[in-house]
C-alpha cells in the first residue's frame, strides 16, 4: 500500500515562482489536508478538502490554493512564492469523520525553500 | 481561531522515568481529540483517537485521558525508554468541522 505520496520530497524556488505540491493517496478517504510545519509551530492547516469539488480555507490559507477534482489527489499551489513560506509541508488524508475513531494518515513531507 | 495548547513545550527526561504531557482545547462543539507520535524524519502517526468525556485509551506504556467537559487531555508514558524520544501533538477536531487542529507539540527526549 502506497497511502499518501507527496512530491517533491524537496524544492527549491526564487521568490516569485509558482509551483505545484502533489498530494496522492489510494486508501479512497474523502478527507485531505494539507499542512506546514515550521520550528515551534507544529502543524498549521492550510486548506483541506471533504470530499470531491469541496474545499475550505484552514488557518494559514494565504498564498496557496487547492482544488479537489478527483477524490486521490489534493495538490497545493503557491502562486507567487516568498522567503516566508519556506516550511515543511505536510499532505494528510482520513476516512469519513463520521467514523469517530478515524486517524489520520500523513504524507512523507516536502521540504521547500523560497530563497 | 481555535487554540490548541500543548505544555510543556520540551521535556528531558532520564530512561525509566515516568512523564505526562498536557493538550488544552476548546471545550464548546467538541467532536475528537488526537494524540500523534513524530520521530524526526519521519511522518506524524496516530498514538489514539478519543471521543467520549472520561475516555482512556492505552497502548503498551502510553495512555491518555479526556476531559471534555474543561477541555484538557493528558498523555502519560510510564518508564521512558530512549526509543520514546519524539515530539508528541495533539490535534481537536470540532462538530461540524472537516478541520484537524494541531497544538504546537511537546518535544520528549529520554536519555539512557
Amino acid at each position: 500500500n502506497a497511502g499518501v505520496t507527496q512530491t517533491p520530497k524537496f524544492q527549491v524556488l526564487k521568490t516569485g515562482q509558482s509551483m505545484t505540491l502533489q498530494c496522492a493517496q489510494d486508501m479512497n478517504h474523502e478527507y485531505m489536508s494539507w499542512y506546514r510545519q515550521d520550528p515551534g509551530m507544529g502543524l498549521r492547516l492550510i486548506h483541506y478538502s471533504v470530499g470531491a469539488g469541496i474545499t475550505d480555507q484552514g488557518e494559514v490559507p494565504n498564498g496557496y490554493n487547492v482544488s479537489r477534482s478527483t477524490t486521490e489527489d489534493f495538490p497545493l499551489r503557491l502562486l507567487s512564492a516568498a522567503p516566508s513560506q519556506t516550511s515543511v509541508y505536510f499532505c494528510a488524508s482520513s476516512d469519513n469523520w463520521g467514523d469517530l475513531n478515524t486517524e489520520a494518515f500523513f504524507g512523507q513531507g516536502t521540504r521547500l525553500t523560497v530563497v | 481561531i481555535l487554540n490548541v495548547e500543548q505544555s510543556p513545550q520540551s521535556l528531558h527526561v532520564q530512561e525509566g522515568d515516568s512523564t505526562n504531557f498536557t493538550c488544552s482545547f476548546p471545550s464548546s462543539n467538541f467532536y475528537a481529540l488526537h494524540w500523534y507520535r513524530w520521530e524526526t524524519a519521519k511522518s506524524p502517526e496516530a498514538l489514539f483517537v478519543m471521543t467520549l468525556n472520561g475516555d482512556e485509551k492505552k497502548k503498551g506504556r502510553i495512555s491518555a485521558t479526556l476531559n471534555t467537559k474543561e477541555g484538557y487531555s493528558y498523555l502519560y508514558i510510564k518508564g521512558s525508554q530512549p526509543e520514546d524520544s519524539a515530539t508528541y501533538l495533539c490535534a481537536f477536531m470540532g462538530s461540524n468541522t472537516g478541520k484537524l487542529i494541531f497544538g504546537q507539540g511537546t518535544t520528549l527526549q529520554v536519555k539512557p
